[in-house]
């Protein structure tokens, strides 16, 4: 069966600082991967996805993810966070691009000015 | 396209009520899913369509819940009767296999059973 676990609940960084999010999935397949954002009373938003290719992926908002499939993770980063990328972020997997994603539990970042 | 719209946005009824949210896909996507995200559970998919036909209702947590996608522009998602614990927020997305996309979310129904 396939899962993602998000290590980090809740994380909080300084406005300017770097981030990394933590996503470790498991597929029996080559997964399709997705970085969702979620800001409060809304949507999930896409930030990126991978399938193939270059295992750097690059994102809306300045993001970008790194693939690597020896460790089965998908860890999303940002080299300078802005006060408005506070909300929840969701990794998630699936067995192509849009079809049936299995998420993550989510991390909650929070930024201090 | 507007996007993945859902209604009601937010929904407040009795124990026992039954319940329909709604949801139009954007057009010309052919897979739609219902999620539903608690605080408990995080976010589960409940069923999913291709060209308007239940492939996977294996999330639907019981009897009381049922889906509908009577065209390719709409869909229903029905609670009856409804009870406090269904409480939560139900997404609904769709996505198009042709064309490769990921999956596109409306904003969401926040249902309250009290």
């Amino acid at each position: 069966a396939q899962s993602v676990t998000q290590p980090d609940i809740h994380i909080t960084v300084s406005e300017g600082a770097s981030l990394e999010l933590r996503c470790n999935y498991s597929y029996g397949a080559t997964p399709y991967l997705f970085w969702y954002v979620q800001s409060p009373g809304q949507g999930l938003q896409l930030l990126l996805k991978y399938f193939s290719g270059d295992t750097l992926v690059q994102g809306i908002k300045g993001f970008e993810a790194e693939f690597k499939r020896s460790q089965s993770s998908f860890n999303l980063r940002k080299p300078s966070v802005h006060w408005s990328d506070a909300a929840e972020y969701f990794c998630a997997v699936g067995p192509f691009s849009g079809n049936m994603l299995t998420f993550g539990g989510g991390t909650r970042l929070m930024v201090k000015p | 396209d507007a996007g993945v719209i859902q209604s009601p946005r937010h929904e407040v009824t009795e124990m026992g009520q039954e319940v329909t949210l709604r949801c139009k896909p954007i057009s010309g996507h052919d897979y739609l899913f219902w999620y539903r995200q608690t605080m408990m559970r995080g976010l589960e998919l409940l069923i999913y369509f291709n060209n308007n036909v239940p492939i996977d209702d294996s999330g639907m947590p019981e009897d009381r819940f049922s889906a509908k996608m009577p065209n390719a522009s709409f869909s229903t998602l029905k609670i009856q009767p409804s009870e406090p614990r269904d409480s939560a927020v139900y997404f609904c997305a769709s996505s198009s296999r042709e064309l490769n996309t990921e999956a596109f979310f409306g904003q969401g129904t926040r249902l309250t059973v009290v």
